[in-house]
């Protein structure tokens, strides 16, 4: 039963370094979710995909990329990474109807020196 | 452009107490309003969900109620426990043009004293 699975859970790259966050979920769900989570900022959303071959941008889309490679898997990308991206960053999925229920994967500590 | 607030940031209530968290929101335009809880370094788990037309709902020894002419939501928890200890965060579902948003408040932290 394993809902929405993020990968890796820690991180420390570089200021430049380039790096993939994977997000997939085994509930069908047609939506799918990036957010960062900073202290005293609450949860953003950087991007998110409401159905497979479709991607939006959020709140804070700038310096990350998306794929929304199928049904099931969802990436999050950085190209050149930067300290303010220092950041714990959540994958969620959900139903796209009106009422769904937001389903969160357990998050990445990521680390840019 | 939707706003959500949760106050007070950080709670600390004995064991057995019934409490009331808070939160509200600036416009009453909403589809619904859930309630999340977050363990430390873990995500975010789906408390419950009220919908715009609905007052309340329940889960065991939570209570959420919805006032949405107000922008106020409150979770009640009942005879709380160690267990419940963790971040609580109210989320509205918001329309906005043909992309619908859920706007975050940031949480209460809430430590239950055993």
């Amino acid at each position: 039963n394993a809902g929405v699975t993020q990968t890796p859970k820690f991180q420390v790259l570089k200021t430049g370094q380039s790096m993939t966050l994977q997000c997939a979920q085994d509930m069908n769900h047609n939506s799918m979710y990036w957010y960062r989570q900073d202290p005293g900022m609450g949860l953003r959303l950087i991007y998110y995909s409401a159905s497979e071959g479709t991607t939006d941008k959020g709140e804070v889309p700038n310096g990350y990329n998306v794929s929304r490679l199928n049904k099931r898997e969802f990436s999050l990308r950085l190209e050149s990474a930067a300290p303010s991206q220092t950041s714990v960053y959540f994958c969620a999925s959900g139903t796209r109807s009106f009422n769904e229920k937001l389903f969160f994967g357990s998050g990445t500590q990521l680390s840019v020196l | 452009k939707q706003e959500v607030t949760q106050i007070p940031a950080a709670l600390s209530v004995p064991e057995g107490e019934n409490l009331v968290l808070n939160c509200s929101f600036t416009d009453s335009a909403i589809y619904n309003l859930q309630w999340f809880r977050q363990d430390p370094g873990k995500g975010l788990t789906s408390l419950l969900l009220i919908q715009s037309s609905q007052r309340e709902q329940t889960s065991g020894r939570l209570n959420a109620s919805l006032d949405k002419s107000s922008g106020r939501s409150t979770l009640y928890i009942a005879a709380s426990q160690p267990g419940d200890s963790a971040t609580y965060l109210c989320a509205v579902r918001k329309p906005l043009n043909r992309d619908d948003k859920i706007i975050f408040g940031k949480g209460t932290r809430l430590h239950i004293l055993p």
